[in-house]
This record gives C-alpha cells, sequence and structure tokens, in this order.
C-alpha cells in the first residue's frame, strides 16, 4: 500500500513548456484532489474530483488542466508553464463522506516546480 | 465554508500539553472542524475532526465548544516531532472534498 505517489519530485522548465504532474493512489480512494503551495502561503486548491470521469476547478484553476479517466490517477497538466506556476504541487486522495472515513484527506509527498 | 482565525505561532516545551486555538464564529449547523499538520515540506497530514462533540484518536483530542464558534486541538504529549504549522479548517456537510488552508499555526516544541 503506496498511498498518494507523486512524480516527479522534481522539476524545472522552461516558460511556454508544458509537462503533466503524475499522480496516483492505490487506496480506492472516490475524491482527489490538486493543491499548489508558494512559499510562506498556504496551500490553495487548484482542481479537484469525486469519481471517475468529474473533475471540477477549485480555487486557482487558470493555466492547468486535469481529467480522471480512472480511479487511481489524476494527472495535472501544465499548459503553457509560466513563472507564476513555479510552486510546490501537493495531490490529496480521500474516501467519500465526512471526514474521509475518519481518515481525511492522504497527501503526496509534493513535486517542487521551478519555471524558468 | 465558515472562515477560521489561528494564532500565527506558538511555543510549547516538550512533554506538556499543546493546546491549539481556533475562532470559527460563523461557522454554520451542517460543517465540520478538521485539523491538519504539515510538517516541514511535507505534504499535510490529517489529525482529527468533529461537528458538535469532543474527538479523540491517538494523535489528538479535539475540543469544540458549545456553540461551535470555536474549537481547540489538544496534543497531550507534544514531542519535538510535532512541530508543524497547524490548519483548522471548515468545511460544509456537502463539500468535504474541497479544503480551504489559511495561513495556520506555527507550533514549535522546544526541549
Amino acid at each position: 500500500n503506496a498511498g498518494v505517489t507523486q512524480t516527479p519530485k522534481f522539476q524545472v522548465l522552461k516558460t511556454g513548456q508544458s509537462m503533466t504532474l503524475q499522480c496516483a493512489q492505490d487506496m480506492n480512494h472516490e475524491y482527489m484532489s490538486w493543491y499548489r503551495q508558494d512559499p510562506g502561503m498556504g496551500l490553495r486548491l487548484i482542481h479537484y474530483s469525486v469519481g471517475a470521469g468529474i473533475t471540477d476547478q477549485g480555487e486557482v484553476p487558470n493555466g492547468y488542466n486535469v481529467s480522471r479517466s480512472t480511479t487511481e490517477d489524476f494527472p495535472l497538466r501544465l499548459l503553457s508553464a509560466a513563472p507564476s506556476q513555479t510552486s510546490v504541487y501537493f495531490c490529496a486522495s480521500s474516501p467519500p463522506g465526512q471526514g474521509g472515513g475518519g481518515y481525511g484527506y492522504t497527501f503526496g509527498s509534493g513535486t517542487r516546480l521551478t519555471v524558468v | 465554508d465558515a472562515k477560521t482565525t489561528q494564532p500565527t505561532s506558538m511555543d510549547c516545551a516538550e512533554g506538556r500539553a499543546a493546546n491549539l486555538p481556533c475562532n470559527h464564529s460563523t461557522i454554520s449547523g451542517n460543517e465540520y472542524v478538521y485539523w491538519y499538520r504539515q510538517i516541514h515540506s511535507q505534504g499535510p497530514q490529517y489529525i482529527i475532526h468533529g461537528l458538535k462533540n469532543n474527538e479523540t484518536n491517538e494523535m489528538a483530542s479535539l475540543i469544540i465548544t458549545e456553540d461551535r464558534k470555536s474549537s481547540t486541538l489538544i496534543l497531550p504529549h507534544a514531542t519535538l516531532r510535532d512541530t508543524a504549522v497547524y490548519y483548522c479548517i471548515v468545511t460544509s456537510g456537502g463539500s468535504n472534498y474541497k479544503l480551504t488552508f489559511g495561513k495556520g499555526t506555527l507550533l514549535t516544541v522546544n526541549p
């Protein structure tokens, strides 16, 4: 049981490049989310999904796309990277219902992205 | 979702109880109080949640006032590894999949 796995752990992109941040969970969780965290700030929600085939925008969705074709995977795509997207990105998953069955959201270890 | 207010930072001596307050005066009847923590550079970790009753698990206790306008997270015997940013989050009953993180409280446990 690996939990939430994010790849890569570190990435440097040039402005205008595109890339996909991968997120996979092996807990059969229905809910998955992507957050970004800038220095000294709390986490901000980018996109979320309440099940396969269902996605919605969070607080800061611009410049990012998501899809959820399977329960396990929830990739985050940067369409045309900008320096403002330099951040740490966290993926999280949870069972449905309040409290996620008593365990809340499980977070991955993060992807540290730098756009130059 | 109701807004929360937490102190920016707190100190606690190792082995003593750490009591972290959170104000959520605009909380409504179907909103839950969640606590997460983030140890430096790691992903946040779920601690505990509650609606109106006090809750306890292996990590902590959550005390919610009778009017539900504030709560306190209690770490009964703080260790150095409990040094982290602690986030108090309120979510509505139908949207617990969306967590709104504030800046949290930096708890520093001192030897």
